[in-house]
């Protein structure tokens, strides 16, 4: 089976500060994608940076990056210089064949 | 290129009663998928659909759920007899294949109450 855990539940951060949230997944297979998804307060699911398995560099879209560790298969998201507007839950996400798997989700709060 | 259209936003039905919920994907995008979130839980899947085909309902209750995507018009998701517990929010997603390297596109659901 897969699954997707992301064991914080809950953070908060200062505005401007960094923050990683941490994922971890299970599978068998070698060619996969993971993603990050943020969902705000208006419930929208936005997609926010995607990883290719076979890819060994990591994503990076603007503030938000990723930490992918395949062999430990980790894949924690780092936002840098934090902005109120990136206060949601995020969820993190894997990808294999026609299904995608989503974690409990972390709620980031981001505090003025 | 408008994005995965869900309708309705929000839609209130007594016990008993049936919902329908309708999912338009993205142009050109051939694949749905519907997720169902219960409130302070992650999404959770229920069934992924091609034109006029189910091709994985592993997540569907068995009975009161089905789904559909005509050759035609939207997919739905229809659920019969609702009960309390099925007051939640379902979303659609859609991407043009199953090929890996397409990404799966989320509409903003649709918020079911159940009174």
């Amino acid at each position: 089976a897969q699954t997707v855990t992301q064991s914080q539940p809950e953070m908060s951060v200062q505005e401007a500060e960094t923050v990683t949230l941490s994922c971890t997944y299970d599978t068998s297979e070698n060619n996969y994608y993971l993603f990050w998804y943020k969902q705000p307060p208006s419930r929208q699911m936005i997609l926010v940076i995607r990883q290719e398995a076979y890819k060994q560099q990591n994503a990076t879209e603007n503030r938000f990056s990723v930490n992918f560790q395949k062999a430990a298969k980790s894949f924690s998201l780092k936002i840098s210089d934090s902005q109120l507007g990136d206060t949601a839950m995020y969820f993190c996400a894997f990808l294999r064949d026609d299904k995608i798997i989503f974690g409990k989700g972390t709620r980031l709060h981001i505090l003025p | 290129n408008a994005g995965v259209m869900q309708n309705p936003r929000h839609l209130v039905r007594r016990r008993g009663q049936e919902a329908r919920l309708r999912c338009s994907p993205m142009k050109g995008h051939s694949h749905v998928y519907w997720y169902r979130q219960l409130p302070e839980e992650g999404l959770k899947f229920m069934v992924y659909l091609q034109k006029e085909n189910i091709i994985d309902e592993s997540g569907m209750p068995k009975e009161r759920f089905s789904a559909e995507f005509p050759k035609e018009g939207p997919s739905i998701l229809r659920i019969q007899q609702v009960v309390r517990g099925d007051s939640a929010a379902y979303f659609c997603a859609s991407s043009p294949s199953t090929g890996l390297g397409n990404t799966i596109y989320f509409g903003e659901g649709s918020w079911l109450t159940v009174v």
